[in-house]
């Protein structure tokens, strides 16, 4: 049973560029999430996706954005890039039907703005 | 709004000493709390979890209380090992859904 996983595994831009990641859910899951994970920092909350709408959004401008597709697949995308996006972006996944509480995380894209 | 509190780390121990590392919450209502756990280079992993106040979670030796009148959700284990070594998230999940409101993780190192 494959986890969840995430593509690219590093991703170096520059400032003012446009960036997609990508992430798919553990098998069976309907909900996606995501965070970006300062470094040294806790994960802080961007935003969760559950049949195809973001349901929930943090304190993220609206440069963040995203997407998720019929088999419950999501994308990040990032717009006019800054310095201070340097991060590791972490998707996790859960089910909604039976379990909302637990998430599941991927190993995450480092993304590195120059 | 929802908060988490870690104690500061780093901690260092050796082989089999006991570990607590402390975590204490704010939020409204009844959340569910969780220990997570960041391995250099990798995501972050489920370790435990209590979803009721007098809830002990446990896992791989590593147990939490959720305790409601103090507000915390104290991580312990007994005899710690090397591969322990690692990075240890507190956090909550609210009212809201599924957000996850993270501490700031206690980085934990344990020397033979």
């Amino acid at each position: 049973d494959a986890g969840v996983t995430q593509s690219p595994t590093h991703l170096i831009k520059t400032r003012g560029q446009q960036v997609t990641l990508r992430c798919s859910p553990k098998s069976g899951h309907d909900t996606v999430s995501w965070y970006q994970q300062a470094l040294g920092q806790g994960p802080q909350f961007i935003f969760q996706y559950y049949e195809e709408e973001e349901r929930q959004r943090g304190n993220f401008p609206d440069r963040f954005s995203g997407h998720q597709f019929p088999n419950y697949s999501s994308e990040l995308n990032v717009n006019a890039l800054l310095l201070g996006d340097s991060a590791l972006y972490l998707c996790a996944s859960s089910d909604t039907g039976t379990d909302t509480d637990t998430q599941y995380f991927g190993p995450g894209t480092r993304l590195t703005v120059l | 709004g929802d908060s988490v509190t870690q104690m500061e780390g780093p901690v260092t121990l050796s082989e089999e000493a006991f570990l607590t590392i402390n975590c204490t919450y704010t939020a409204t209502g009844y959340p569910s709390l969780f220990w997570y756990v960041q391995y250099p280079g990798e995501g972050l992993q489920l370790l435990l979890k209590a979803t009721k106040a007098d809830d002990k979670g446990s896992n791989k030796g590593f147990e939490a209380t959720y305790r409601k009148e103090t507000t915390s959700f104290h991580l312990e284990k007994g005899s710690v090992q090397v591969s322990d070594s690692a990075v240890y998230f507190c956090a909550l999940r609210g009212t809201s859904y599924g957000k996850l409101t993270f501490g700031q993780g206690t980085i934990l190192t344990v020397h033979p």
